[in-house]
């Protein structure tokens, strides 16, 4: 069965510290997909990244980089210069590669950035 | 691109009575659309799998005859939650992928809060 663990329940920060929110996954295929989903006080879930299994090249958009390693089965997502307005819940995902594509999530992270 | 609209965004009404969820992609047609429900402070729970023009495949736990999905075209998607009791308030949100340029992605909609009275 797939599952995806996020063992910080909250992270509490200042502003412009670098936070890293942690991401641990288990499946039994040999590829699949993780994601990074950003969910702010108003509920929608904004879309960050998606990741093939295949593709363990690290990535970085602006403030965000992704950190994957198959070896220890995780898939980690920092934030540099964290601002106010990336307070919100953070949440990380697993789907198959194939069929149904169904989305299993993490508890999620809640991190607060502090003025 | 990959936008996902719900309506409404808040209802509120009592209990015994049913209530309609729209799910629409307003920018690319999706040929599956998931329904999750979230409590608060927790994730996400897939409820209900649809393809466009197919019966909704519903997750373990979830009742069908509760919980009506249809997804009648490529862009629109209904969760109709028939006789309404206190315990189905909740955050319901749906997602939508398929023919946009990432169609491995699910683009999520805004949600809507249900309150049963």
């Amino acid at each position: 069965a797939q599952k995806v663990t996020q063992a910080q329940t909250e992270i509490s920060v200042v502003e412009k510290e670098d936070v890293t929110l942690d991401c641990v996954y288990e499946t039994r295929d040999t590829t699949y997909y993780l994601f990074w989903y950003k969910q702010p006080p108003s509920g929608e879930l904004v879309f960050l990244i998606r990741r093939n299994s295949f593709d363990e090249q690290n990535e970085i958009s602006g403030r965000y980089s992704w950190n994957f390693q198959k070896s220890t089965s995780s898939f980690n997502f920092t934030i540099t210069a964290s601002q106010v307005v990336d307070s919100a819940v953070y949440f990380c995902a697993l789907s198959d590669y194939q069929g149904a594509q169904k989305l299993v999530f993490g508890q999620g992270t809640r991190l607060t950035i502090n003025p | 691109g990959a936008v996902v609209s719900q309506h409404p965004s808040r209802v509120i009404c009592k209990s015994g009575t049913s209530v309609k969820i729209e799910c629409r992609s307003l920018d690319f047609q999706a040929t599956t659309m998931f329904w999750y429900r979230q409590f608060p402070k927790q994730s996400l729970m897939l409820m209900a799998t649809s393809n466009e023009g197919s019966k909704a495949t519903y997750e373990q736990g979830v009742e069908k005859d509760k919980f009506l999905i249809n997804h009648a075209s490529l862009t629109l998607s209904t969760l109709t939650v028939t006789s309404a009791h206190p315990e189905d308030s909740s955050f319901y949100i749906c997602s939508a992928s398929g023919t946009s340029g990432d169609a491995e992605t699910q683009y999520f909609g805004p949600g809507t809060r249900l309150l049963v009275l």
